[in-house]
């Protein structure tokens, strides 16, 4: 099993330019996270879906479009990028295999840096 | 301001020390997760806790919950290089968590 696939690993955007981040998890996970992690913050959520058709804004939200495709895959889109925006995104999944307290497996990141 | 407060934010031992990392509240969590990070790669889950005053080993990690359920601590047991890394509490606040801000540890051999 891959566990948590993020795709690209590094990125360089100009202010105002758009992209997607993608995310696909092989776990039959129920639910999905997208985060970003910046120095002395730690991890912040940006958006959640709970179940396949449902997303929900977390706590940085602003900015920030998803879109959970199918059980597997939850995207994060950029529209305008900001250099605010600079950080690393991280995209999770949680759910089954006996774990009962929301308990969460990590992707290896996307670097993101926007100019 | 950060829902759950870790202290200290870097420690840098030798190897066979000893060390506590915090983790702490003034809210109640229904459960309390500590991750760990290394370089260039995602959080990985050590343990969870869930009972007031409980304490889970994990060989040379021990980790305690706060008998209120507020704090947590993880200690550490004769550290080692593989040890370096960056550790997160993460507290479940309703049907999310809430991470502190980590503390980043460095074991010099």
């Amino acid at each position: 099993n891959a566990g948590v696939t993020q795709t690209p690993k590094f990125q360089v955007l100009k202010t105002g330019q758009s992209m997607t981040l993608q995310c696909a998890q092989d776990m039959n996970h129920n639910s999905m996270y997208w985060y970003r992690q910046d120095p002395g913050m730690g991890l912040r959520l940006i958006y959640y879906s709970a179940s396949e058709g449902t997303t929900d804004k977390g706590e940085v939200p602003n900015g920030y479009n998803v879109s959970r495709l199918n059980k597997r895959e939850f995207s994060l889109r950029l529209e305008s990028a900001a250099p605010s925006q600079t950080s690393v995104y991280f995209c999770a999944s949680s759910g089954g295999g006996g774990l009962t307290y929301n308990e969460q497996f990590f992707g290896p990141g996307t670097r993101l840096t926007v100019l | 301001t950060q829902l759950l407060e870790q202290s200290p934010q870097f420690l840098s031992i030798q190897e066979g020390e000893n060390l506590t990392v915090y983790c702490n509240s003034s809210s109640v969590f229904s459960s309390l997760q500590w991750y760990r990070q290394e370089p260039g790669e995602g959080p990985v889950l050590l343990v969870t806790v869930v009972t007031g005053g409980e304490v889970k080993k994990l060989k040379r990690l021990t980790f305690q919950f706060g008998d209120a359920r507020k704090d947590s601590s993880l200690h550490i047991t004769a550290a080692q290089p593989g040890d370096t890394g960056l550790y997160l509490c993460a507290g479940l606040y309703g049907n999310k968590l809430v991470f502190g801000a980590g503390t980043i540890l460095r074991v010099k051999s």
